[in-house]
């Protein structure tokens, strides 16, 4: 089984410019979730989806980041216009269910995204 | 969420046993204890997780103190591969969005 794929892996953009960030779940994962890591900050939580449903974006720092999962399948994080303090990695992770604490998420590998 | 508590970094000499801590004092009674760990380079990965009752997989044990008011995960064989950093994160009944602290660096010495 497939894990979680985001593309790409790494990404160097200058400041103004837009970025779109892919991820693809594991297949059958309702549930889609958005991380990222700043420079020298810990792992924070952007945003989750249960299929194509924003179910909590409290994590999204501004309007300059959108997030869609169109279909409910694969989501996209486009970043327009991208400022230096968008530097860092930024993580997709799935889940079958939502709901509960039970269950874990699986962790994609990452976009390292540097903003010049 | 609640708050987890964990030392900066710990270092462990490797086929030798591991035991992170990590406090929650402030957890709740519906409160999962969760671990995930990162590799170099990698994303988050799931190692463990519990209520109230030890747990075992194949990756750990995990030790919850019958307050619940900390937990210990244990490495029984640290490889150099379980370099990492470790994370103590608590998930509501309900919970979705993982919180991540600062998490216990892990250096294995060979």
């Amino acid at each position: 089984e497939a894990g979680v794929t985001q593309f790409p892996s790494h990404s160097v953009i200058e400041k103004g410019q837009t970025v779109t960030l892919r991820c693809d779940p594991i297949s059958g994962h309702d549930n889609l979730y958005w991380y990222r890591r700043v420079m020298g900050k810990e792992i924070k939580f952007l945003l989750h989806f249960v299929k194509e449903s924003k179910q909590d974006e409290s994590g999204m720092p501004n309007n300059r980041f959108l997030a869609e999962r169109t279909g409910g399948t694969y989501s996209t994080l486009k970043v327009q216009p991208a400022e230096l303090e968008d530097s860092g990695v930024y993580f997709c992770a799935s889940s079958p269910f939502s709901g509960t604490g039970l269950y874990e998420q699986y962790f994609g590998p990452g976009t390292r995204l540097t903003v010049t | 969420d609640a708050k987890t508590t964990q030392p900066n970094s710990m270092e462990s000499n490797e086929e030798e046993p591991v035991h992170l801590p990590c406090n929650h004092s402030t957890i709740s009674g519906t409160d999962y204890i969760h671990w995930y760990r990162q590799l170099p380079s990698q994303g988050p990965e799931y190692v463990i997780h519990g209520l109230t009752s030890n747990v075992n997989n194949r990756m750990a044990s995990l030790a919850i103190a019958e307050d619940r008011k900390s937990s210990t995960l244990i490495l029984h064989r640290a490889t150099l591969r379980d370099a990492a950093v470790y994370y103590c994160i608590l998930r509501g009944e309900y919970g979705n969005k993982l919180v991540f602290g600062a998490g216990t660096i892990l250096r294995v010495k060979s």
